[in-house]
């Protein structure tokens, strides 16, 4: 089994219909992160959570929000989605507890097209 | 501040032939470099990384990659090139207060037999 588990793989759904990708992960790590992928445009941050109750805002959390709802679990919900948010979305860990390496373990990805 | 620039979003080679997959950086600070790997409908996974101490530094499926702070360069090699090695590949830094990384927009390496 994958160490960082996102739902659903792929999802396709219609402008105005509010979204939720899910992450959970088994590594223990503190840290979690949503990304977004599009072509030509790299990986782009979109919410990072340091711990449960600490979470911030990366360079493209408009139209985005996250909860952290255990150390395991965080997902990236879309209110009212639009068509410039299909994109391959990733969720993302990393561990400070043995001092911050800067690597980080990714999911497979969820592919979101909207309509 | 940091940011990365990764020259050529294709670069092709032949089976067997070198490998070049170029990157540069900016950080305010000593970075964090690293390359990873993604597969086709696959996420992305650790090639190498450089921290600190030793500037050449070697990764999975004999990649490498030196990095050169003169040149805030961080380029990644492979002497001789395998099919398997076609994917996308970023660079990436991190630096900072908050210990975010940053990404490159990627290199899509496709080998020709």
């Amino acid at each position: 089994d994958a160490d960082v588990t996102q739902t659903p793989r792929n999802r396709i759904t219609k402008t105005g219909k509010r979204i939720m990708l899910e992450c959970s992960q088994t590594k223990g790590h503190d840290r979690m992160y949503w990304y977004r992928q599009d072509p030509g445009l790299g990986l782009r941050l979109i919410y990072y959570s340091f711990d449960v109750k600490d979470i911030n805002k990366g360079e493209i959390s408009d139209g985005y929000s996250v909860s952290r709802q255990a150390q395991a679990k965080f997902s990236l919900s879309l209110e009212s989605a639009i068509p410039n948010q299909t994109a391959l979305y990733f969720c993302a860990t990393s561990d400070t507890n043995r001092g911050w390496t800067g690597e980080l373990f990714f999911g497979e990805g969820s592919r979101l097209t909207v309509l | 501040a940091q940011s990365v620039t990764q020259l050529g979003s294709h670069v092709s080679v032949s089976e067997g032939a070198l490998v070049l997959l170029r990157c540069n950086y900016s950080s305010s600070v000593p970075p964090y470099l690293f390359w990873y790997v993604q597969y086709p409908n696959q996420g992305l996974q650790l090639l190498l990384k450089y921290t600190t101490g030793a500037t050449l530094v070697k990764g999975i499926n004999g990649f490498e990659a030196e990095f050169k702070k003169s040149e805030t360069s961080f380029h990644l090699t492979k002497p001789s090139a395998h099919m398997s090695d076609a994917a996308e590949y970023f660079c990436a830094v991190s630096g900072g207060g908050y210990q975010k990384v940053t990404f490159g927009t990627g290199t899509k390496l496709q080998v020709i037999p």
